[in-house]
């Protein structure tokens, strides 16, 4: 059964500060792995997919990396705001393809 | 673009009753997906439909679960009887092909409480 782990499960970052938190899945037959924000009383929205060892995006403050051969990947916020308080999710495919998700970090920013 | 539209928002309902919650993908989407998401918990799939096919349903409870989408638009998920451990998030989400490399795409999830 594939297992996706998100550390940690939440946490307390003060306004301006820089903060990353990490995503691990088995590295064995991997395709793509997702990262999701959610935000209280909305729908999830998608931030990256990303599919190659070594890969790294970025959508303004925040960026993600990839190493599939050892199975993580590191949602990182730079200067964070109160806007990005959230609970961010990541999710890896499955043996059937479908995603299987972790249970995400819960953010919180303080002013 | 119109988003995923869910409804209702929210749902108390006591055990043994039953429910049942309405999902609008984006439009020109095949593929439709039910997850469930309980409290300190990822999602989990219940469902996957391709148009109006269901691509995958291994994780739903088909004794008191059900899901249609019908002419490959809308669909509905129903729970009957409810059980309290039916409490959860239930959350629509559509894309446009049902690739692993798909973004899929969210509802606001309707809220589900069993007492």
């Amino acid at each position: 059964i594939l297992n996706v782990e998100q550390s940690p499960q939440s946490l307390h970052v003060q306004e301006g500060d820089s903060t990353n938190f990490t995503c691990s899945f088995p590295s064995s037959n991997f395709y793509a792995l997702h990262w999701y924000r959610w935000e209280t009383a909305k729908s999830p929205e998608a931030l990256f997919v990303m599919t190659l060892n070594g890969d790294e995006k970025k959508k303004g403050r925040i960026s993600a990396t990839l190493n599939t051969k050892e199975g993580y990947s590191y949602l990182y916020i730079k200067g964070s705001q109160p806007e990005d308080s959230a609970t961010y999710l990541c999710a890896r495919e499955g043996s059937n393809y479908q995603l299987i998700w972790g249970a995400g970090t819960k953010l919180i920013i303080k002013p | 673009e119109a988003g995923v539209a869910q409804s209702p928002r929210y749902k108390i309902i006591e055990k043994r009753q039953s429910v049942a919650f309405w999902c609008n993908p984006i439009s020109g989407h095949a593929t439709l997906y039910w997850y469930q998401q309980i409290l300190g918990q990822g999602p989990k799939l219940l469902i996957q439909f391709q148009n109006n096919g269901v691509v995958d349903d291994s994780q739903l409870p088909k004794d008191r679960f059900s899901a249609e989408r019908l002419k490959g638009v809308d669909s509905t998920l129903k729970i009957q009887p409810a059980k309290l451990e039916d409490s959860a998030v239930y959350l629509c989400a559509s894309s446009p092909s049902g690739r692993v490399t798909d973004t899929q795409y969210f509802g606001p999830g309707t809220r589900l409480t069993v007492l």
